[in-house]
């Protein structure tokens, strides 16, 4: 069980390019979402998935995309990074099944936009 | 608005010490309160609490929660350099479609504990 993997762990990018950051699960998880955490701020939801193909806005969704086509995969899309999208990024997953929702995250990714 | 204060921001102490670190919270549709421990690196589950008053204890680590007063305190008794770490309150409600669950997380409280 690899649990919540993500990729890569670390990236810079320039201003105005585009990346995806992978997030991949292997528990079944129903749920899954992306946080990024910045100094002081905790950590703040930017989309989440509660299954397959469905997918909502979270606290912070601007500039960032989402899809899930498939219960494993939740990848993050940047269109056009800008530097306040400097942060660490970290993806987790969880059981959506009544109270039960701890969840499980993966080791993150460092990414600088210069 | 859903919201989530820890105090203190930060603590040093010295190993054996006792701390108690803070949680309140505002959150609509409250299902369940979550702490993590954090060390550079990605958060790691410590306890879930739902219920008033039930005490959660984990060696050193005991967590309660008052949903009455909206707040919970995590304590960590006989303090070791290894608990070290920030700390993350997080709660979870439910979203005003009442179609999915999700965390709000606390800004954190970094201990540090001396030797």
């Amino acid at each position: 069980n690899a649990g919540v993997t993500q990729t890569p762990k670390f990236q810079v990018l320039k201003t105005g390019q585009s990346m995806t950051l992978q997030c991949a699960q292997d528990m079944n998880h129903e749920y899954m979402s992306w946080y990024r955490q910045d100094p002081g701020m905790g950590l703040r939801l930017i989309h989440y998935s509660v299954g397959a193909g469905i997918t909502d806005q979270g606290e912070v969704p601007n500039g960032y995309n989402v899809s899930r086509s498939t219960t494993e995969d939740f990848p993050l899309r940047l269109l056009s990074a800008a530097p306040s999208q400097t942060s660490v990024y970290f993806c987790a997953s969880s059981y959506s099944i009544g109270l039960v929702y701890e969840q499980y995250f993966g080791p993150g990714t460092r990414l600088t936009v210069t | 608005e859903d919201k989530v204060v820890q105090s203190p921001l930060s603590l040093v102490v010295h190993e054996g010490d006792t701390v108690t670190l803070n949680c309140s919270y505002e959150v609509t549709n409250f299902r369940s309160l979550l702490w993590y421990k954090q060390e550079k690196k990605a958060p790691t589950f410590l306890f879930m609490l739902t219920s008033s008053g039930i005490e959660k204890k984990s060696g050193r680590l005991s967590s309660i929660l008052d949903k009455k007063e909206l707040f919970s305190i995590l304590n960590i008794t006989a303090t070791q350099t290894g608990d070290s770490a920030v700390y993350l309150c997080a709660v979870g409600g439910v979203i005003s479609s009442g179609s999915a669950r999700q965390l709000t997380f606390g800004s954190g409280t970094q201990l540090t504990v001396l030797p």
